[in-house]
């Protein structure tokens, strides 16, 4: 069956040094595809997207790559910090619904 | 949180017994969302709005009803609640049509015993 956001579940880095968190898809037919952030307790925040048509986009300490030969999502956090900590989920917008995907926790080490 | 609220925070109930969530928003964004978040599933939707008395399905919307009678409320209802409706449920509210920009509400923690 169809598949979306399949991610490792578990991430360490050390502080300073640069993420990444991958996310795998199935459906070509979105339009969107979306990085979310969520801490504990809390509901997910929205970090950056990147339309279909495009390869890659750049925000504040962070950069999602779209692979669309191989599926493949990828979200770049630079010089992470302890207050990156969280767990990240790549999500797919089709139409007018959204597809998450399991998400990944990323502990920052001090 | 973008000027949205779930209320209750945290709720427990029986079997079998009905169960509304509200979730109000002061942003006047068209789209409004109600997810579900279970371990090991990432968050599902069950139903969202495109406008006031307009509502669609999501992904998982058996057992639950919706409801848009103002463009700030949006309200979950599940009619008998079951233990497999035991979840953290959020809301969720966008802008545009077209767009990907979602702010979520801060959650509401149910149990049904």
């Amino acid at each position: 069956g169809e598949s979306v956001g399949l991610h490792l579940p578990t991430l360490s880095v050390q502080e300073g040094d640069n993420s990444i968190i991958n996310c795998a898809y199935s459906n070509s037919a979105s339009d969107y595809f979306i990085w979310y952030k969520q801490e504990s307790g809390k509901g997910p925040q929205f970090i950056i997207d990147i339309r279909s048509n495009m390869d890659k986009r750049q925000g504040q300490r962070v950069t999602v790559l779209l692979n669309k030969t191989v599926k493949h999502l990828s979200l770049q956090i630079a010089a992470t910090q302890p207050g990156d900590s969280a767990v990240y989920f790549c999500a797919e917008k089709r139409g007018n619904q959204f597809y998450f995907g399991t998400g990944t926790s990323l502990t920052v080490i001090p | 949180d973008a000027g949205i609220t779930q209320s209750p925070r945290h709720k427990v109930t029986e079997t079998g017994t009905p169960v509304t969530l509200r979730c109000h928003q002061t942003e006047n964004h068209r789209y409004m969302y109600w997810y579900r978040q279970d371990p090991g599933h990432g968050l599902r939707l069950i139903h969202y709005s495109y406008g006031v008395k307009d509502t669609d399905k999501g992904e998982v919307s058996d057992g639950y009803s919706v409801s848009r009678s103002k463009t700030e409320d949006f309200l979950l209802t599940l009619e008998s609640a079951t233990s497999s409706q035991t979840s953290v449920y959020f809301c969720a509210i966008s802008p545009l049509a077209g767009e990907s920009e979602q702010y979520f509400g801060p959650g509401t923690r149910l149990t049904v015993t």
